[in-house]
């Protein structure tokens, strides 16, 4: 199947410090990536749509300023958390919608902390 | 506002037997359903959907039921195999739109 390549995994940050995060078609284009974040016994949150060279639409409650995200290519999709601060600790994903069959790949996730 | 509930936060089932895992829903607007797995650590994966039109799929090991008058979903997992221990998320969206919206997952450990 179509993977989904998210890096990092894991990463711990001080407060106040920006944060990127990857998220990588391997083998197909995504015109359209998703991210989501999901707190711990809670439902997957979306965050906002991101489109291939357009800017991304965000779901009501989120700071577009705070969650900077980019999609350069077909392949890529970058989520800034800007000024971190604790709250923002959660799991971040991003899937990616594979065009031809509009089927949804997720990728691994990273677990972000915030000191 | 959850518009997509699991109400069952975890589920314990013996190898061999049945899993039921359930989903509903409150937006009757919401015309597809899907069903995704999820490991530790790992993103979450695509296992089988239903289009409001039908109130029944299958594929495999896995059935997905649907009753639109209940906005009640469920997914069935017979017989339960130990690789099936997962968080199981079940999702809907409107068709046309990439939307999903999620529940809360339900853990589901198969004891061997």
């Amino acid at each position: 199947g179509a993977v989904v390549s998210q890096h990092p995994s894991r990463v711990i940050c001080k407060s106040g410090t920006s944060v990127k995060i990857e998220c990588r078609s391997l083998d197909f284009q995504a015109t359209t990536m998703f991210w989501y974040r999901q707190f711990p016994k809670k439902s997957l949150m979306l965050m906002a749509t991101s489109n291939e060279g357009s800017k991304a639409t965000y779901e009501q409650g989120v700071e577009k300023d705070k969650f900077l995200i980019n999609h350069a290519s077909l392949t890529l999709s970058t989520l800034t958390v800007t000024s971190a601060h604790p709250e923002d600790s959660s799991f971040y994903i991003c899937s990616a919608l594979q065009g031809a069959n509009e089927k949804l790949f997720f990728g691994s996730g990273t677990q972000l902390s915030v000191l | 506002d959850q518009q997509v509930k699991q109400n069952s936060p975890s589920l314990s089932v013996q190898e061999g037997r049945i899993s039921i895992l359930n989903c509903d829903y409150t937006n009757s607007m919401f015309d597809y359903f899907l069903w995704y797995k999820k490991y530790p650590a790992e993103g979450p994966t695509f296992l089988i959907s239903i289009s409001s039109i039908k109130d029944k799929n299958e594929d495999g090991r896995f059935t997905v039921f649907l009753n639109k008058s209940a906005k009640h979903l469920s997914l069935h997992i017979v017989p339960s195999q130990p690789g099936d221990s997962a968080v199981y998320f079940c999702a809907a969206k409107l068709i046309g739109n990439e939307k999903l919206t999620f529940g809360t997952g339900t853990r589901l450990t198969i004891i061997p």
